[in-house]
């Protein structure tokens, strides 16, 4: 299996663009989180679904976030508009049982 | 989301010695108390894990105690080597409910 597969690996956007990051889970994990790390504030929950449906989204910290999961092997995080305080590494996991395993990240810089 | 607390926030090891990284918790309901190792550029990866039925885990050379009455648990990295240089975080979940609750993360360097 190729793990959890992120793209882009960096994104370097401008402040007031959409961003959409992409995730693609390990085939028949039931579980998909999406997670932030910086420096000030390390791993942060965003959201994560079971089974393609969004279970906790209490960790999005603006309505400028969104996340979608269309089907079992796909999901986005899109940041509309973007600002510079987004800017971060975004890590999508994926779970069965309790197995969790993360991508390699997306690098967002928005400048 | 419910804390953990992780200490000490970097480490520096002599090769051959034994790294401790400690974690504190305090939701009663996690059930699920990972380790997991991150190298520059890369997520984070499972090292080991234990659930609160058991008191130690060893894997290879690396242990975690776990003291439920204390809220309280850590990982041992005996013989230390560096190529265990990384950022080690530990993390509780309660399986049925949320995801993973990571503590800040240890920066830890083990000099040859």
């Amino acid at each position: 299996d190729a793990g959890v597969i992120q793209s882009p690996r960096h994104e370097v956007t401008e402040m007031g663009q959409e961003v959409t990051l992409r995730c693609k889970p390990i085939s028949g994990h039931d579980y998909l989180f999406w997670y932030r790390q910086t420096m000030m504030r390390g791993l942060e929950l965003l959201i994560y679904f079971n089974n393609n449906v969004p279970i906790d989204d209490s960790g999005m910290p603006e309505d400028r976030f969104s996340a979608k999961m269309p089907n079992a092997s796909f999901s986005t995080l899109k940041i509309q508009p973007s600002e510079p305080r987004d800017s971060a590494v975004y890590f999508c996991a994926s779970r069965l049982y309790y197995g969790y395993t993360f991508g390699s990240g997306t690098r967002l810089t928005v400048v | 989301q419910q804390q953990v607390k992780q200490s000490p926030q970097s480490l520096i090891v002599q090769k051959g010695g034994i790294s401790i990284i400690n974690c504190a918790y305090e939701n009663t309901a996690f059930d699920y108390f990972p380790w997991y190792q991150q190298f520059p550029g890369k997520g984070p990866a499972l090292l080991i894990a234990i659930r609160p039925d058991v008191s130690e885990k060893k894997e290879g050379r690396f242990t975690i105690s776990f003291n439920k009455s204390a809220k309280q648990f850590s990982l041992h990295i005996m013989d230390s080597q560096p190529g265990d240089s990384a950022t080690y975080f530990c993390a509780a979940s309660n399986l049925g409910a949320d995801g993973l609750t990571f503590g800040k993360g240890t920066h830890l360097i083990i000099q040859p």
